[in-house]
């Protein structure tokens, strides 16, 4: 249990296009989902925190305007980069956090999007 | 030109030793932690977790130890294979609840035969 998949898996645009990329819990339900960013041989940068019907929290100095997200069901989380640029080329991960049954919740991430802009 | 990267803390074992990977995290007041394992091109994976009213957890081949008097996290993999051979993180959650997770920076196991 407590698969989470994305896609597509990797995706190549061209500079100015709008690129939307999808987050699912597949065996189970996720009220917070949250999206990460990886550049090579670096850590995870928490992006913004994705609740369930209502607005995205988002870090400090990430655009909200830039990346839109999107949380329409208890299962599915979007990210939109809007008018990519090639600064925006990276490894996207999500991950969603299950309710374990006690007190802590455990994130399970997905297997990430690498976007490439050109 | 030459290229200037960054190179990630690596730990080099050989197949069948136990590896030991280490873990400073920053906040006292953090009170879960947990361990990911990511091999190249792919998400990170739940390894282990363990809350601060803890100091040891035991899972399958791994055990993970805190100590929070030197906020000091530790994974130790048993029988090391070369499935295991990944970049493990370490990640703190300052609320507990798996909220926010701060990631640490992360450590390259190689596994050599």
């Amino acid at each position: 249990g407590a698969v989470v998949s994305q896609h597509p898996s990797w995706v190549i645009c061209k500079s100015g296009t709008s690129v939307k990329i999808e987050c699912r819990s597949l065996d189970f339900q996720a009220t917070t989902m949250f999206w990460y960013r990886q550049f090579p041989k670096q850590s995870l940068m928490l992006m913004a925190t994705s609740n369930e019907g209502s607005k995205a929290t988002y870090e400090q100095g990430v655009e909200k305007d830039k990346f839109l997200i999107n949380h329409a069901s208890l299962t599915l989380s979007t990210l939109t980069v809007t008018s990519a640029h090639p600064e925006d080329s990276s490894f996207y991960i999500c991950s969603a956090r299950r309710l374990a049954g006690g007190s802590t919740d455990t994130q399970y991430f997905g297997p990430g999007t690498r976007l490439t802009v050109l | 030109g030459e290229s200037v990267g960054l190179h990630l803390p690596t730990l080099s074992v050989q197949e069948g030793d136990n590896s030991i990977i280490n873990c400073a995290y920053s906040n006292s007041a953090s009170d879960y932690f947990i361990w990911y394992k990511q091999e190249s091109g792919k998400g990170p994976q739940f390894i282990i977790d363990i809350r601060s009213n803890m100091d040891k957890r035991q899972g399958q081949r791994v055990t993970v130890l805190l100590n929070k008097t030197v906020k000091h996290l530790s994974l130790q993999i048993a029988a090391t294979q070369p499935g295991d051979s990944a970049v493990y993180f370490c990640a703190e959650d300052l609320t507990g609840g798996g909220n926010k997770l701060t990631f640490g920076t992360g450590t390259q196991l190689k596994v050599e035969l």
